[in-house]
């Protein structure tokens, strides 16, 4: 099976723009979780999609939101970027398993 | 906010040397998972234990859970070179809910 793939790998924007990530998740995984890792902040949960519906959210402002198709692949959208959106955006899915997650190798945003 | 904390937050230890990792949490959960992290990279699962288990292996990790303290422990055996990453603690509060991730500890294998 491919492994979660996502797209692009790096991006950089400037403040004000807004930027959509992709995510597709690996054949048959319903479940696509999304975080943001930063060196002082670490890994942050930002949310999770499943069948289309979000499932659980983390403590992000509204500038930043996603959604999932019915193919499963799913978007992130950050609007009104600012400098401390500089980060590695990562992409998880999770298959039927017990809470396995499978990361996708991430975007590197870069928002100057 | 962190759930788990991992201790120490960096290690250097000599190749074929034992690495031993410890992740503190707060809340009682339903799993715990260990997570390896090669430099800015994505996340590789290592090993997942549920709160009912103490211990599991798998290759040469070997995680231990304790449930009364709250804590867990990540065994790395006979460390190679390629053991030089960073590795993180998950917890699960219940099955369904977010992972939440530890800040890390660094390894890195000395040759």
């Amino acid at each position: 099976k491919a492994g979660v793939t996502q797209t692009p790998r790096y991006l950089i924007k400037t403040r004000g723009q807004q930027v959509t990530l992709s995510c597709s998740p690996i054949s048959g995984h319903r479940s696509v979780s999304w975080y943001q890792q930063t060196p002082g902040q670490g890994l942050q949960f930002l949310f999770e999609y499943f069948s289309e519906t979000q499932r659980n959210k983390g403590n992000f402002p509204g500038r930043f939101s996603g959604r999932q198709f019915s193919n499963s692949r799913s978007e992130m959208n950050v609007s009104t970027l600012e400098l401390g959106d500089s980060a590695l955006y990562l992409c998880a899915s999770e298959g039927m398993g017990y809470n396995e997650q499978f990361f996708g190798p991430g975007t590197r945003l870069t928002v100057l | 906010s962190q759930q788990g904390e991992e201790d120490p937050q960096a290690l250097s230890i000599q190749e074929g040397e034992n690495a031993t990792m410890n992740c503190s949490y707060k809340t009682s959960i339903n799993n715990l998972q260990w997570y390896r992290q090669n430099s800015g990279r994505g996340l590789v699962h290592l090993i997942l234990i549920r709160s009912n288990e103490r211990e599991k292996h798998s290759g040469r990790l070997r995680v231990t859970l304790d449930t009364s303290k709250k804590s867990s422990s990540l065994l790395i055996t006979a460390s190679r070179a390629a053991d030089t990453a960073s590795y993180f603690c998950a917890t699960v509060l219940n099955r369904d809910d977010k992972i939440i991730f530890g800040k890390g500890t660094r390894l890195h294998i000395l040759p």
